[in-house]
């Protein structure tokens, strides 16, 4: 079975723009959760989608959002980007209650 | 507010002994946890995971230990091997509406192997 997949891998971007992430759950997988990474702060969870519903949020900022589509494929989305976004942005997709597996993730630069 | 606190940012063990990786938590509504481990530029694998009713689960050279009176866990990994050198999370979720697809993370340790 193909793992979690994460596009673009690699990403640099300005101050002010915005950006939208891709990740393609694990066939059968309906719940996709998305965590940012930061030296200092780790692993922050973001938000997770099931069934093309957000079902929980993170305490992240609004210019923060995600979807989820009907082939549980999932996109979050960071809107004027801020300096202290640049992370390693990654999505985990489960079947059994959160025993989550994660894709390779997205780096994210903002310059 | 850190739940989840893993206080050893790294461990050194030579090749063939035991490692054990600590975890500690403070939230006693935690009721599932989970090992992660991570290469540089990848995503975290998942590695083994126990339920708050258990208090140890085995799967091939890993064994996680739970004292929930401790809040406390464990990861042990016997023998150690080279290519087990890499940044260890261990992690805690609990059931609810509200906490569905949520992880809490700790801030991992860096578990390197000798040979």
């Amino acid at each position: 079975k193909a793992g979690v997949t994460q596009t673009p891998r690699y990403l640099i971007k300005t101050r002010g723009q915005q950006v939208t992430l891709s990740c393609s759950p694990i066939s059968g997988h309906r719940s996709v959760s998305w965590y940012q990474q930061t030296p200092g702060q780790g692993l922050q969870f973001l938000f997770e989608y099931f069934s093309e519903t957000q079902r929980n949020k993170g305490n992240f900022p609004g210019r923060f959002s995600g979807r989820q589509f009907s082939n549980s494929r999932s996109e979050m989305n960071v809107s004027t980007l801020e300096l202290g976004d640049s992370a390693l942005y990654l999505c985990a997709s489960s079947l059994v209650h959160n025993e989550q597996f994660f894709g390779p993730g997205t780096r994210l630069t903002v310059l | 507010d850190q739940q989840v606190k893993q206080n050893s940012p790294s461990l050194s063990v030579q090749e063939g002994r035991i490692s054990i990786l600590n975890c500690d938590y403070t939230n006693s509504m935690f009721d599932y946890f989970l090992w992660y481990k991570k290469y540089p530029a990848e995503g975290p694998t998942f590695l083994i995971s126990i339920s708050s009713i258990k208090d140890k689960n085995e799967d091939g050279r890993f064994t996680v230990f739970l004292n929930k009176s401790a809040k406390h866990l464990s990861l042990h990994i016997v023998p150690s091997q080279p290519g087990d050198s890499a940044v260890y999370f261990c992690a805690a979720s609990k059931h609810g509406s509200g906490n569905t697809g949520k992880l809490i993370f700790g801030q991992g340790t860096t578990l390197q192997v000798k040979p």
